[in-house]
């Protein structure tokens, strides 16, 4: 199956300020994947972020808020702007599906807002 | 609309009892449906996808249709077994995003 590397795996920012989130696969795939988990939740898919186009967002999510960037088959990010302490949460990046393993998740980074 | 619906937060067992964690979907059309697992302090993997119809761990779990239903069951629960189980479901077509239940933690008692 793919290997996704994200980072950081933690921050702890204040408020006002943004976070950017890397995700970089190690074979090239289609589409990718930015899903939230906020504390005691499941997880909440943001947007898919296809190379060479617009990501596309969820119903509750805005580019101005989560601009996704996916300059190649195999790299992307996720910046979560003005933060809140609302924000809080672990963001996850996957991959689409392998014909074997599924779909793939990065190891997630834990977000805290102060 | 898509929807996946697991009714328990939380299920408690003992070592070797029968397991049964439920999923409940909607969904218009051919829908692929998932069990993911996530140990604690692990990452999010895959147990269970309905069409390699494979027994993971001693978990299976089949797609009824008619119900659409996709419960996952273990006749004797272990205490590795204990994590947060997640049932997904992508559809078939060109966006396959996949979407989440709320999940079930499953706490095995010794």
């Amino acid at each position: 199956s793919a290997v996704i590397s994200q980072k950081p795996s933690r921050d702890i920012c204040q408020r006002g300020t943004s976070l950017t989130i890397q995700c970089q696969v190690d074979s090239q795939v289609t589409m990718m994947f930015w899903y939230r988990q906020q504390p005691g939740q499941s997880l909440t898919l943001i947007a898919t972020a296809n190379q060479g186009s617009e990501a596309t967002y969820e119903s509750g999510f805005v580019i101005d808020k989560f601009p996704i960037s996916r300059p190649n088959l195999t790299f992307s990010t996720l910046t979560v702007s003005n933060m809140s302490p609302e924000d809080s949460s672990i963001y996850l990046c996957s991959v689409d599906r392998d014909a074997t393993y599924g779909y793939t998740f990065g190891s997630g980074t834990r977000l805290t807002v102060v | 609309a898509q929807r996946v619906t697991q009714p328990e937060k939380l299920l408690s067992v003992f070592k070797g009892a029968p397991v049964e964690l439920k999923c409940n979907y909607s969904y218009s059309g051919s829908p692929e449906l998932f069990w993911y697992v996530q140990y604690s302090r692990q990452r999010l993997q895959l147990l269970l996808r309905h069409i390699s119809r494979e027994s993971i761990k001693g978990f299976t779990a089949d797609l009824n249709k008619g119900e659409t239903s996709f419960h996952l069951k273990k006749p004797f629960a272990q205490e590795e077994d204990s994590a947060m189980y997640y049932c997904a479901l992508s559809g078939s077509g060109a966006t396959n995003k996949l979407i989440f239940g709320t999940g079930t933690l499953l706490a095995v008692q010794p």
